[in-house]
This record gives C-alpha cells, structure tokens and sequence, in this order.
C-alpha cells in the first residue's frame, strides 16, 4: 500500500514566523514531489514541485527532499495570514506511463495568527 | 491561458441515480485524472486518460467510468448513486511532453460538488 503522511495539524505559527511542514512516503520508487495549497471550499493550487535530493527555492517557499529517508518538506518564511490553509503533499511513483496518478497526503492545515 | 474548468460546479442527485461530470483541460493538455476528495478519506485517484485510453484506475468500484475525447475533454459517470458517492470530484490536467522531459505537473479545475441525498 503506496501511503503519504502528513501531521494533520493545526499548525499555528505567527504571522512572520517560518511554518514548517513534513510529509514522509511510503513508496522508494517514487521520483516526482508536489506541494500543494488548498483553501477551504477551493480546488488545489500547486505551489512547488520538486524531483532531486535537496532544496528548491521559489520566492517565500523551499522544498527540501531526501529520497534516503523518503522525507520531504516544505518551509515558508514570513508568513502571512493568507497563507492559511490546508496544505498537500503529493507523489507520484513515475512519468510517462502512468504520470497521472498522485497519490496525496490527507494535508496539514496551517494557521498563520496576525 | 485559461485553467481547467469542471461543469456542472454543483449537483445535487439522490440515491439510485446516475450522474456525469464534464472537464475541458487546460489547451495543449492531453492527460486528464480524475480525483474525489471526501473529508475522511482525502483527495483520492479515481483514473487517468490520455489519447482517449484510460491509462491508469485506482481503487474504486465499477460504478465510477470516465471516457476522454478527441479534444481532450473528459468526463466521468457515476452510476447508482450512493450516500457515500458525496464528495468534491476534481479533475486535473498536465502536458504530455516528449519522453525525457518532465511534465507531470497536475493543475486542478474548481471541483464538481456532488451532494446524493
């Protein structure tokens, strides 16, 4: 059974603060890792996708991977109250044949405190 | 470039009948997934299609279809309704690039919210 875990939170961090968030998988065969952003009542946004072992930066958010323990994470410095949200992480065991099919976290639910 | 759109936003069915979604993916987009997001068991792979073929199916019964067409639009049907069938159905597309290069970044549409009373 391919799993992704996620803390469920709430995540309460102050609005500024870095807001730290964990995802481990099952599955080491996985080779793609998204992150993404869902509001209450909203359709997932992507945030970050990440392929290879280390950070991937994009403006206030990085994504860290580390394939040897099948971990990865996502940091988002200074964050705001609009950052509240529920946040996924999602994997996907390989492209090409069968890229379609994401296997998700049940996602951490963030709250940023102005 | 315009997003993935679902109609209808919301339905509204009661048990025993049978319902369709419709996707039109983002253009140039050929991979079309299909998920159900319920507040127990998550966001939830239901099946992929690309080039009309359904290419992968998770792990739900028979009573969930879908087919893709030529234009790459997609839609799914859910046949006796049941309580459980109430949920967020979301679709999703990515570009089918050449073999190499990565392309399986998934944008979602706004979900479909099918409530079965």
């Amino acid at each position: 059974q391919k799993e992704v875990e996620q803390n469920s939170g709430p995540l309460s961090v102050p609005e500024g603060a870095i807001a730290s968030l964990n995802c481990t998988y099952s599955d080491r065969g996985s080779q793609s890792f998204f992150w993404y952003r869902q509001y209450s009542g909203k359709s997932p946004e992507l945030i970050m996708s990440i392929y290879s072992n280390g950070d991937k930066e994009d403006g206030r958010f990085t994504a860290q991977l580390n394939k040897a323990s099948q971990y990865v994470s996502l940091l988002i410095r200074d964050s705001q109250p609009s950052d509240s949200a529920t946040y996924l992480c999602a994997v996907n065991l390989g492209y090409g044949g069968s890229q379609g099919n994401l296997i998700f976290g049940k996602g951490t639910k963030l709250s940023v405190k102005p | 470039k315009a997003g993935v759109t679902q109609t209808p936003r919301y339905l509204i069915k009661t048990r025993g009948q049978q319902v369709t979604l419709s996707c039109s993916p983002i253009s140039g987009h050929r991979s079309v997934s299909w998920y159900q997001q319920t507040p127990g068991q998550g966001l939830q792979f239901l099946f992929e299609y690309f080039s009309e073929t359904q290419r992968n199916k998770g792990n739900f019964p028979g009573r969930f279809s879908g087919r893709q067409f030529s234009n790459s639009r997609s839609e799914m049907n859910v046949s006796t309704l049941e309580l459980g069938d109430s949920a967020l159905y979301l679709c999703a597309s990515s570009f089918e690039g050449l073999a190499g290069v990565r392309t399986d970044t998934q944008y979602f549409g706004p979900g479909t919210r099918l409530t079965v009373l």
